[in-house]
């Protein structure tokens, strides 16, 4: 029972390249989720997806977009990166929203150099 | 603004006793309260969740304690074992229609 699987672990970007972050979830849940985790900032929302078909902006989209390729896969897409966008990014899924408990991906360490 | 506040970055515990997180909240509409716990290298995982409608939710070693007038909830791990050793994140709900909102995390150490 694989969960939420995020690809790739690691990636090293030079700034201006763009770049994909992958995640698929295999528990038929309807919401997907990218978060970012930066030292003393905690996790902050990017982009959400509550059902198949729709995304939403977070707290901090700028710089991200999105896609819900369907009900198991949910991508983050950097068009342009920049240092500021160094991170451990995290997908997670859920049945609902809110009230249900997520479900995180093991998480993609990114450095923008 | 900070809607979600985890004032204490860190927590040293000697194994054995009690370890107290604390989390403060701005928005009285929340109505959902969650903890998650955080292994280096890992993403977070569910701990412990409680429902405005009560004041206590226990399992376990883990207990969440919630005081609405407060705006303030607080985990309380007993005993403390060194393997609780991770960084503890609060997160709340509203009204199960919006995505969770997360404290900046506390990084509890438990020492043997």
């Amino acid at each position: 029972n694989a969960g939420v699987t995020q690809t790739p672990k690691f990636q090293v970007l030079k700034t201006g390249q763009s770049m994909t972050l992958q995640c698929a979830q295999d528990m038929n849940h309807n919401s997907m989720y990218w978060y970012r985790q930066d030292p003393g900032m905690g996790l902050r929302l990017i982009y959400y997806s509550a059902s198949e078909g729709t995304t939403d902006k977070g707290e901090v989209p700028n710089g991200y977009n999105v896609s819900r390729l369907n009900k198991r896969e949910f991508s983050l897409r950097l068009e342009s990166a920049a240092p500021s966008q160094t991170s451990v990014y995290f997908c997670a899924s859920s049945a609902g929203q809110g009230a249900n408990g997520y479900t995180f991906g093991s998480g993609t360490r990114l450095t923008v150099v | 603004d900070q809607q979600v506040k985890q004032n204490s970055p860190s927590l040293s515990v000697q194994e054995g006793r009690i370890s107290i997180l604390n989390c403060d909240y701005t928005n009285s509409m929340f109505d959902y309260f969650l903890w998650y716990k955080k292994y280096p290298a890992e993403g977070p995982t569910f701990l412990i969740s409680i429902s405005s409608i009560k004041d206590k939710n226990e399992d376990g070693r883990f207990t969440v304690f919630l005081n609405k007038s407060a705006k303030h909830l607080s985990l309380h791990i007993v005993p403390s074992q060194p393997g609780d050793s991770a960084v503890y994140f609060c997160a709340a709900s509203l009204s199960g229609n919006t995505p969770l909102v997360f404290g900046k995390g506390t990084r509890l150490s438990v020492i043997a």
